[in-house]
């Protein structure tokens, strides 16, 4: 089945170190993006990624890093600069980039992974 | 800038009422707007869209939703609910961009047997 894979599902950090998530699809799709999640609040872009070796900021990019060095893989780092990454991520892919007819902005999202730090 | 309001951050209802959450939107221009549920640990799923065409969408697990553009709204429907509806409800809205898309705060649905 296609789809997206985030791994790990949990995970706990110890302030100071930095941390790596998983981000791998299987859909053959070109854009993928990196969200968090927090209680009570929407959804807020972190980075995206339009095509391989390009990436680019959302609203709160400060304290992470990401790389595209593969269409099926998009990693999230959370630095020590992140002053409160304690929070659930979301990876998202969509089929289309912006502009190409048939774009809808439909995302397809993985299961998640929640940071804690202690 | 374009905006998403979901008023009800919690409702509850009984198996087998009906259903209707609310999703107020501020957009420019004619909007793409969508329905997506959490459950607990989860990531998204998409449970309908709209950009064009009929106002009335239906989508998966007998959901629908009815664009108004005069209320600016896109409000979630369900006839009968199951318990296993209860889940966390996003709305979004969109120019058919994703890197665009902009969330409400969702609302959590809760089914009471």
């Amino acid at each position: 089945d296609g789809g997206i894979t985030q791994s790990p599902k949990y995970l706990f950090r110890k302030e100071g170190q930095n941390v790596t998530l998983s981000c791998e699809q299987n859909l053959n799709h070109d854009a993928m993006y990196w969200y968090r999640q927090d209680p009570g609040q929407g959804l807020r872009l972190i980075y995206y990624s339009q095509i391989v070796n390009d990436f680019q900021k959302g609203d709160i990019a400060e304290g992470y890093s990401v790389s595209r060095e593969k269409k099926e893989s998009f990693p999230l780092t959370v630095t020590s600069a992140q002053k409160n990454p304690t929070a659930f991520y979301l990876c998202a892919s969509s089929a289309h980039l912006p502009g190409l007819a048939g774009g809808t902005g439909e995302l397809f999202f993985g299961e998640g992974s929640r940071l804690t730090v202690l | 800038a374009q905006s998403v309001t979901q008023p009800d951050i919690h409702i509850t209802v009984s198996e087998g009422a009906s259903l209707e959450l609310r999703c107020n939107y501020s957009y420019g221009a004619t909007p793409y707007l969508f329905w997506y549920v959490q459950s607990p640990g989860q990531g998204l799923q998409l449970l309908l869209k709209y950009f064009s065409g009929d106002t009335l969408v239906q989508g998966i697990k007998g959901f629908e939703a009815e664009f108004k553009r005069s209320q600016s709204s896109f409000n979630l429907r369900k006839p009968s609910v199951h318990w296993s509806d209860a889940a966390e409800y996003f709305c979004a809205v969109g120019p058919g961009t994703a890197s665009k898309l902009t969330f409400g705060t969702g609302t959590r649905l809760q089914v009471t047997l």
